[in-house]
């Protein structure tokens, strides 16, 4: 079973800053099965990252991820008021198939 | 557009049982496998069960094995969760969202399961 592990537990940035968020996993996976979501209150979660590094429709180009075995990232490269959110990468397992999150990064407004 | 809409969540005692269902529109449902996730106060997200396109198998979260089922209506393009032997650590929002590869591309608003005496 793969575990993902996320820091900074916490990440408090201004507005126009940089964000790098990271995601760590138990053992080497696949980039192809490596995503990332945001999650604001109340809304329903979107993804914004899959496998690894390509953008979902409609996501911002100031939104990209990157890496490769255990460890993986994701860049906001300049904070948007609406980017203050929380942030989980997911991993899919095929055999047996599982799906895992992340504990998350929460991104706020210093 | 797609859209993915929850119901079905409230009170129940534990041990007690809920079926949470999702009503999927805006893409063919038929085609795609389908989630269940949920978050509980405070916590993170938490995978819980996948289905396949076809319902022909499914998957569940070690935490929920047992005790959940996941069905599906092609015809009414509807997934169900169908929660027993409710416990106080099931207490969250529940999401479906729609499988797409190795990620969950589209997610409903959720339904609020509160799981106390």
């Amino acid at each position: 079973e793969v575990v993902l592990t996320q820091s900074p537990g916490t990440l408090s940035l201004s507005p126009g800053e940089r964000a790098t968020l990271s995601c760590r996993a138990s053992q080497s996976v696949s980039t192809s099965n490596v995503a990332w979501y945001q999650h604001k209150p109340g809304q329903a979660p979107r993804l914004l990252i899959y496998s690894t590094s390509s953008r979902a429709t409609g996501i911002p180009d100031r939104f990209s991820g990157s890496g490769s075995g255990t460890d993986f990232t994701l860049t906001i490269s300049r904070l948007d008021p609406e980017d203050f959110a929380v942030y989980y990468c997911q991993h899919y397992d095929t055999s047996p198939p599982e799906f895992t999150f992340g504990p998350g990064t929460k991104v706020d407004i210093k | 557009q797609v859209q993915l809409v929850e119901s079905g969540g409230g009170v129940v005692q534990p041990g007690g049982s809920l079926r949470l269902s999702c009503a999927a529109s805006g893409f063919t449902f038929s085609r795609f496998g389908m989630h269940w996730v949920r978050q509980a106060p405070g916590k993170g997200l938490e995978w819980v069960a996948f289905i396949r396109y076809d319902g022909s198998y499914s998957y569940y979260a070690d935490s929920v094995k047992g005790r959940f089922t996941l069905s599906r209506d092609n015809s009414k393009n509807t997934l169900y969760l169908q929660m027993n032997s409710l416990r106080p650590e099931d207490t969250a929002f529940y999401y479906c969202a729609r499988a797409y590869g190795a990620e969950l591309d589209q997610w409903g608003q959720g339904t609020l399961v509160t799981v106390t005496s």
